[in-house]
């Protein structure tokens, strides 16, 4: 089955700079990758997703970006501010049209 | 609902009591899934529903754990004699069609405790 590695567990920036999380997945037919925020002890919403067909797409300062060949996929944070801490989680959807999670990444940015 | 709703959003077992945790679903949600978060971990999949058909159940840890859609919208995570490792926010998520076609939309979760 669908395997999602996630890197780095830990992101600290300074407010204003940019955060670049990492994923990559196993099963090559997923074709859907959401990035979901969960803040502490709050449920988990999506903030961007990016299908197979499209190699980057952007929302104001969140972008994402898909490598199919190589199975990785990306989020780009852009001008980080305060509220943007949390921790993100990215995933994959399988091919039996279940979503696998990643195990998450703990994003502090510093005033 | 205007959302997912879970219950009970907390509970505590002794070792061995069985619990079931319920989930109601945005109305009119085909999809309807299962996740197990363990304190400071991402949510691992247990298993998924469409309509009232299990379609994977290949996430759940052990044949303890059972989990039924009869009529295709509530859904309920059932876990016998339960274990300390058991211990876990249990979050239901629905989405309209399958994972492929868009936004899952989380409960709150139901938190247990195994004493």
């Amino acid at each position: 089955g669908e395997n999602v590695e996630q890197h780095p567990s830990t992101l600290s920036v300074q407010e204003g700079d940019s955060a670049v999380i990492k994923c990559t997945y196993s099963d090559s037919a997923s074709n859907y990758f959401p990035w979901y925020k969960q803040e502490l002890g709050k449920r988990p919403q999506l903030i961007i997703d990016i299908r197979s067909n499209v190699g980057e797409k952007k929302d104001q300062r969140i972008a994402v970006t898909l490598n199919k060949t190589a199975k990785h996929f990306s989020l780009h944070i852009t001008e980080t501010q305060p509220e943007d801490s949390a921790v993100y989680f990215c995933a994959a959807g399988g091919s039996q049209g279940n979503l696998i999670f990643g195990k998450g990444t703990k994003l502090s940015v510093k005033p | 609902g205007a959302g997912v709703s879970q219950s009970p959003r907390y509970k505590v077992a002794k070792r061995g009591q069985d619990v079931a945790l319920r989930c109601d679903p945005i109305s009119g949600h085909v999809s309807l899934f299962w996740y197990q978060q363990a304190l400071g971990q991402g949510p691992e999949f247990l298993t998924y529903f469409q309509n009232e058909a299990q379609l994977d159940k290949s996430g759940l840890p052990s044949d303890r754990f059972f989990a039924e859609r009869p009529e295709g919208s509530v859904s309920t995570l059932k876990i016998q004699r339960t274990q300390q490792e058991d211990s876990a926010v249990y979050l239901c998520a629905s989405s309209v069609q399958g994972a492929h076609s868009g936004e899952l939309f989380f409960g709150e979760g139901s938190r247990l405790t195994v004493l």
